[in-house]
């Protein structure tokens, strides 16, 4: 799997769009970028996933771009649910045994 | 049924003993995972199971023993742990259609004491 880069930590007020980044600059053609949340002590919850187009779905869009070399995650109005470590995986879509790895994940706080 | 169910939810356990976590799901998923996450860490993937044979072996001390006894059930057996072994173990299942998405449970937390 293609290595991830995502800031440590940021701040968001609730109420505004928060805007992840992740680095994926050596993504092969086969595979997708996904992404995760894992509020505090619970599993990780699947977001949103997507290979070069943009993505929306009711939790989140995913916005790729065009050279596929890194992706942003976009709540659009975040409330302190959201506050949680954001992880982005990337890999190929299909096939039955691949490994899913996590990388260090940003941790995203709500502030009111 | 959407679910993940993973049980215990807390085991406390001494080094010297023997115990099971266990971790079921009814979505029909033939890819199963069982993660490891310290406090403040990302998941570590420890094992993966494809068609109830074990696909991947993260060089897991052969203290962890995984078993896949079915396409619904996860295994994973515990004997002579090491106190640094205490963590949240998390499983996961995927389908092989679909969007691909892992699905987790809320995991098991670890004592060993």
């Amino acid at each position: 799997d293609a290595k991830t880069t995502q800031p440590p930590s940021m701040d968001c007020a609730e109420g505004r769009a928060a805007n992840l980044p992740c680095n994926h600059s050596t993504i092969s053609g086969n595979e997708y970028v996904y992404w995760y949340r894992q509020i505090h002590s619970q599993g990780p919850q699947y977001i949103i996933h997507g290979l070069k187009n943009n993505e929306t779905n009711e939790m989140a869009s995913l916005i790729i771009t065009e050279d596929r070399k890194s992706s942003t995650l976009i709540l659009p109005h975040a409330t302190l649910r959201d506050t949680a470590v954001y992880y982005c995986i990337v890999r190929p879509f299909s096939g039955g045994y691949q490994k899913v790895t996590f990388g260090t994940g940003t941790k995203l706080q709500v502030i009111p | 049924d959407t679910e993940v169910t993973q049980t215990p939810k807390h085991l406390v356990m001494g080094m010297t003993n023997k115990k099971s976590l266990k971790c079921e799901q009814h979505m029909g998923h033939r890819a199963m995972y069982w993660y490891k996450q310290k406090a403040k860490k990302p998941p570590e993937l420890m094992f993966v199971y494809s068609y109830e044979k074990l696909s991947i072996n993260e060089s897991v001390p052969s203290r962890f023993s995984p078993e896949c006894p079915n396409s619904s059930l996860l295994n994973l057996h515990l004997h002579a742990l090491q106190p640094e072994d205490s963590a949240l173990y998390l499983c996961a299942s995927r389908g092989l259609a679909g969007t691909g998405e892992l699905f987790f449970g809320e995991g098991s937390r670890l004592t060993v004491l």
